[in-house]
């Protein structure tokens, strides 16, 4: 699966759009790009994922750039809840991934403040 | 309630002691995994099932054994814990081992072995 890299750490004001940047330059054609993330203590919760159109659901919407080498999760209205570490991940398309695994970096500590 | 429930929660135990953590979900999934997470290692997968009487292994399977003899229930059992197996642990559950399905996680169970 190709390497993804995200900012350590953002700041966001509730209310405003938060918009957390991935970067996945190596990917290859058959990747998908997924969103997870984890509030303190909590499992991980599912986002949003996309392949090369962009994607919007009821949490979030995923912004793929042209060449997919790079991708933004945008929270709309980010509230106090939204802070949370989120995970950018890529993953092949394929019968037999290991059984579904999820491979988590260190992704984005986001901060959303009153 | 749509969950995967985890027990126990919190756990420290003693070099040796054999302890069994169990998993239980009640949306009918058939894919189950557990996963390990450690700082700086990201989340690391144990071992998964694709259904009933089917398990495999995943990233770092040793010191570990698994069960699934029912669908809902996905127990890990630590047969002679060691202090690099004090970790966070999840259970995850999706409707199938296919790459899209969305995976769901438990709580967390924080193990501490000294």
């Amino acid at each position: 699966d190709a390497k993804t890299t995200q900012p350590p750490s953002m700041d966001c004001a509730e209310g405003r759009a938060a918009n957390l940047p991935c970067n996945h330059s190596t990917i290859s054609g058959n990747e998908y790009v997924y969103w997870y993330r984890q509030i303190h203590s909590q499992g991980p919760q599912y986002i949003i994922h996309g392949l090369k159109n962009n994607e919007t659901n009821e949490m979030a919407s995923l912004i793929i750039t042209e060449d997919r080498k790079s991708s933004t999760l945008i929270l709309p209205h980010a509230t106090l809840r939204d802070t949370a570490v989120y995970y950018c991940i890529v993953r092949v398309a394929g019968a037999n991934n290991a059984g579904n695994m999820l491979t988590f970096g260190g992704g984005t500590r986001l901060m959303v403040k009153p | 309630e749509a969950q995967v429930t985890q027990n126990p929660r919190y756990l420290i135990t003693v070099t040796g002691k054999k302890l069994t953590v169990t998993c239980s979900q009640n949306m009918n999934h058939e894919y189950m995994s557990w996963y390990r997470q450690d700082p700086g290692l990201g989340l690391r997968q144990i071992y998964y099932s694709m259904n009933v009487e089917v398990t495999d292994k995943g990233d770092v399977p040793e010191g570990y054994k698994v069960s699934r003899k029912e669908k809902r229930n996905f127990p890990l059992i630590l047969e002679s814990p060691s202090p690099n197996q004090t970790s966070l642990y999840f259970c995850a559950s999706s409707l199938s081992g296919g790459l899209h399905n969305e995976q769901f996680f438990g709580p967390g169970t924080r193990l501490t072995v000294l």
